[in-house]
């Protein structure tokens, strides 16, 4: 199926590193979104990005829906140990609609 | 403003029961999507309900059914169940006007954790 890679599976990082993480796909998206699950709980939304090129911000978030359609990353700045949890990336399937995710970030950051 | 509301949280049931799953959209959406959590993976998309109608379907088995009411609510059935069912079940809403504008942004619940023994 038109699956999503999204990479690193996990990181280690240290109180204000910044994080990058991404997704690429062989498959022509509409949207993506970006997601970020604490345990026990649903993804909350984070960004969603709507066209190719497009770069957009949510405070200390960053996204970009990559100019193939075909990916997009997810930057964190100045990481606080709250930015704990998996962050997922999701994306809207041109030829069906269909809304895929990744399969998670993990993310853990050492005050 | 409630978010969305899915019941119960957990459920424990035995391998060729069947289950049912409810979801209460956030308030003004009328979209209910559902989706399959296995542990350490993303979301698989079950299937879509809009106006009481099945609008979009994943890849999986009919055993999975649903229905959606006229106040938006939605329920997910899985018959026959089997030990890989076991998952968390997501329910996600959204408006369809801003569906159909291309704005896909869904809210979710925080989900019902299935254990099939």
């Amino acid at each position: 199926g038109q699956q999503l890679n999204q990479s690193p599976q996990s990181m280690f990082i240290q109180e204000g590193e910044d994080v990058s993480m991404n997704c690429t796909s062989s498959s022509i998206f509409n949207t993506w979104l970006w997601y970020k699950q604490d345990p026990g709980e649903g993804p909350v939304l984070l960004i969603a990005l709507y066209k190719a090129g497009e770069l957009t911000s949510n405070g200390r978030l960053t996204a970009q829906f990559g100019i193939t359609r075909k990916d997009s990353f997810l930057n964190i700045s100045a990481s606080i140990p709250s930015d704990v949890g998996i962050y997922f990336c999701a994306g809207q399937l041109e030829e069906s609609n269909d809304m895929r995710f990744g399969a998670g970030t993990r993310l853990t950051v050492k005050p | 403003d409630a978010g969305v509301t899915q019941s119960p949280t957990h459920l424990i049931k035995t391998r060729g029961q069947q289950v049912t799953l409810r979801c209460s959209p956030k308030s003004g959406h009328d979209t209910v999507s559902w989706y399959q959590q296995a542990l350490g993976q993303g979301p698989q998309f079950i299937f879509q309900y809009y106006e009481e109608e099945e609008r979009q379907r994943g890849n999986f088995p009919d055993r999975f059914s649903g229905h959606q009411f006229p106040n938006y609510s939605s329920e997910l059935n899985v018959n026959a169940l089997l030990l890989g069912d076991s998952a968390l079940y997501l329910c996600a809403s959204s408006l369809d006007t801003l569906i159909f504008l291309g704005n896909t942004e869904a809210f979710f619940g925080q989900g019902t954790r299935l254990t099939v023994v």
